[in-house]
């Protein structure tokens, strides 16, 4: 069956320093991969979305990778601040528009 | 402002008694989608639309209706609520195609006693 995971731990981190939050994925054949990210109690937000031909994208303090061979992508947040605090999903679509959401990543910079 | 609007927020209710939560979103999207999230289980679809009038189950359609008579509005409907469908609601739009980045609406935290 198909399966997305992503690290349920929450991910400490020190401020300043480098996030990288994990998403893996089983029995999908994904064109694309988003991020979002989710503040407690509210809607996910759009982040970033990398398409099955890009290895690396980038946005401002963002980075996303994929690689289909591993079947994962790598979320990074550079120079992290305690703002950036919020649990972080990834998606796939599974076929006619059906989007998939991983459980999530919740995320903790420390000052 | 672009956006997606989810009401009621919060709604308290007892079993059996039919309620319909309503979506609207003002950018003319194509594609709406309702999730339900609940702790450890993520976010979970439970119907889409791609269109007015086309409709299609996700993965927990079970006790839930959807009508999508126009574009801009997609109502979840509970026929007969159980406790089990207790859960922080989310609709969500997009233009459609493929890699469209979604829209959610702020939730409706739902409570069925």
């Amino acid at each position: 069956s198909q399966k997305i995971e992503q690290n349920s731990e929450a991910l400490n981190i020190q401020e300043g320093k480098t996030a990288t939050l994990t998403c893996n994925y089983t029995n999908y054949s994904p064109a694309y991969l988003q991020w979002y990210r989710q503040d407690p109690g509210r809607g996910p937000v759009f982040l970033l979305l990398i398409r099955e031909n890009e290895k690396e994208k980038r946005k401002e303090r963002l980075k996303v990778t994929f690689d289909t061979t591993l079947k994962q992508s790598l979320f990074h947040i550079t120079a992290s601040q305690p703002a950036d605090s919020a649990t972080y999903l990834c998606a796939l679509e599974g076929g006619y528009q059906k989007v998939t959401f991983g459980i999530g990543t919740k995320l903790q910079v420390i000052p | 402002e672009a956006q997606v609007t989810q009401n009621p927020r919060y709604l308290i209710t007892v079993t059996g008694k039919k309620l319909t939560v309503t979506c609207s979103q003002n950018m003319n999207h194509e594609y709406m989608s309702w999730y339900r999230q609940d702790p450890g289980l993520g976010l979970r679809q439970i119907y889409y639309s791609m269109n007015v009038e086309v409709t299609d189950k996700g993965d927990v359609p079970e006790g839930y209706k959807v009508s999508r008579k126009e574009k801009r509005n997609f109502p979840l409907i509970l026929e007969s609520p159980s406790p089990n469908q207790t859960s922080l609601y989310f609709c969500a739009s997009s233009p459609g195609g493929g890699d469209s980045p979604l829209h959610f609406g702020n939730g409706t935290r739902l409570t069925v006693t």
